[in-house]
């Protein structure tokens, strides 16, 4: 079955890049929609954006364009950046898999475990 | 934006007793060409990632008891645990699909009493 790993750094500065991707075992990346979605301490979730294999993506407007998604089909992967970064940015960091292989189905049935990162000087 | 609004924000209820979680949603989330509501309802247990239940706004995910149903269409929509065990401890996000960007619920904290 298709398992998602997330992996960066943990702490990044404020006004820096915060960079995560997110590996996909058991499965290949070249179908689905892959989200990113992000959960404050102690709060809810936020949906950031996706991108399908293609390269085709979506993103929240709310993050006023500071996020971009890439995919590297031949390592499985595919990763988030956000730049630049402030304290409201600390969350943890899920990657997840939509359900259905086709638009507009975006609901997450294969998430990662998530990562904490924390923004701070 | 689609604004999704749960209530209510906690609950308690008794092993064995219904629980009830609600959501809106500030537009419709039916999609008339297939007559579909793009609603989702997830689990999240502490240090997990939320776990799909049910999509489609009552079809239950592969593997989910039967104790939990979804109801609803349009903008008002309830997940229902008929009867709530030990395990069922966790905060229930609803989320929209219909439209990007996609939006979640605050979430509801549901507790024994």
């Amino acid at each position: 079955q298709v398992q998602l790993q997330e992996s960066g750094p943990g702490l990044v500065k404020p006004s820096e890049t915060l960079s995560l991707t997110c590996n996909v075992s058991g499965g290949s990346i070249s179908s689905y929609f892959w989200s990113w979605i992000r959960q404050p301490p102690g709060k809810g979730l936020e949906w950031l954006g996706f991108i399908y294999y293609s390269g085709v993506t979506d993103y929240n407007p709310s993050l006023n364009s500071r996020v971009t998604l890439s995919i590297d089909t031949s390592k499985n992967q595919f990763s988030l950046r956000l730049s630049p970064v402030t304290a409201a940015d600390t969350a943890t960091y899920y990657c997840a898999r939509s359900a259905v292989a086709r638009p507009g189905f975006n609901y997450f049935n294969v998430w990662g475990q998530g990562t904490l990162v924390t923004v701070s000087s | 934006d689609i604004v999704m609004t749960q209530s209510p924000d906690s609950l308690a209820v008794s092993l064995g007793e219904r629980a009830t979680i609600n959501c809106k949603s500030s537009q419709s989330v039916l999609f008339s060409s297939n007559n579909e509501n793009y609603l989702g309802w997830y689990q999240q247990k502490p240090g997990q990632p939320p776990k799909l239940l049910i999509f489609r706004a009552s079809t239950r995910e592969s593997g989910v008891p039967d104790r939990f149903s979804g109801s609803g269409s349009g903008t008002d929509f309830t997940l229902t645990i008929s009867s709530l065990q030990p395990e069922d401890v966790a905060v229930y996000f609803c989320q929209q699909y219909f439209t990007t960007p996609l939006t979640f619920g605050g979430g509801t904290k549901v507790e024994i009493k």
